[in-house]
């Protein structure tokens, strides 16, 4: 039981580059979140999926892009990557009441 | 809406000393309450949470919280802190109706000196 997945683990990009961010649990959820991490910010919500084939913005939904592929998988995509996005993101999901966090994908954009 | 502060982004103790870690929150509804611990370069884990059975709600690694509804508090506490409690501790709210949306506080650094 692998718990909450995400790769990769550490990027680096160029501003105006692509990528996706994969997240996986294999714990039968239904609600899965994606969050950046800045110093001093906390936790902050960017997109959430309440179940299989929806998906919600958060607080800081700007600049990202979401898929629910299956109940196990939700992946974050940057189209065009700011070094404002520089940031640690994590993917978690949840329980009745309680979120389960992934390690972590640290992402610097140059 | 429901918001979370957590006073002090840092908070330093001695080794052995009480551990205290500040949370208030604000909730229109009924509220469940989160502790969280990040240790460095790594995810989020559970540290304890209420979910409106009892009051004092006992964590792993000795820690403990109380919620105290008149004073919407919900503050984290160790009798005797150790050095592997160093640490980033989040306070996190959610509606206990089921929003699936918690709001999480801005995070307080445990520092621990020996």
């Amino acid at each position: 039981n692998a718990g909450v997945t995400q790769t990769p683990k550490f990027q680096v990009l160029k501003t105006g580059q692509s990528m996706t961010l994969q997240c996986a649990q294999d714990m039968n959820h239904n609600s899965m979140y994606w969050y950046r991490q800045d110093p001093g910010m906390g936790l902050r919500l960017i997109y959430y999926s309440a179940s299989e084939g929806t998906t919600d913005k958060g607080e800081v939904p700007n600049g990202y892009n979401v898929s629910r592929l299956n109940k196990r998988e939700f992946s974050l995509r940057l189209e065009s990557a700011a070094p404002s996005q520089t940031s640690v993101y994590f993917c978690a999901s949840m329980s009745t009441d309680t979120q389960y966090f992934g390690p972590g994908t640290r992402l610097t954009v140059l | 809406a429901q918001s979370v502060t957590q006073l002090g982004s840092h908070v330093s103790v001695s080794e052995g000393a009480l551990v205290l870690l500040r949370c208030n929150y604000s909730s229109s509804v009924p509220p469940y309450l989160f502790w969280y611990v990040q240790y460095p370069n790594q995810g989020l884990q559970l540290l304890l949470k209420y979910t409106s059975a009892a009051t004092l709600v006992k964590g792993i690694n000795g820690f403990e919280a109380e919620f105290k509804k008149s004073e919407t508090s919900f503050h984290l506490t160790k009798p005797s802190a150790h050095m592997s409690d160093a640490a980033e501790y989040f306070c996190a709210v959610s509606d206990a109706s089921g929003s699936y949306i918690p709001t999480f506080g801005r995070g307080t650094s445990l520092i621990v000196h020996p």
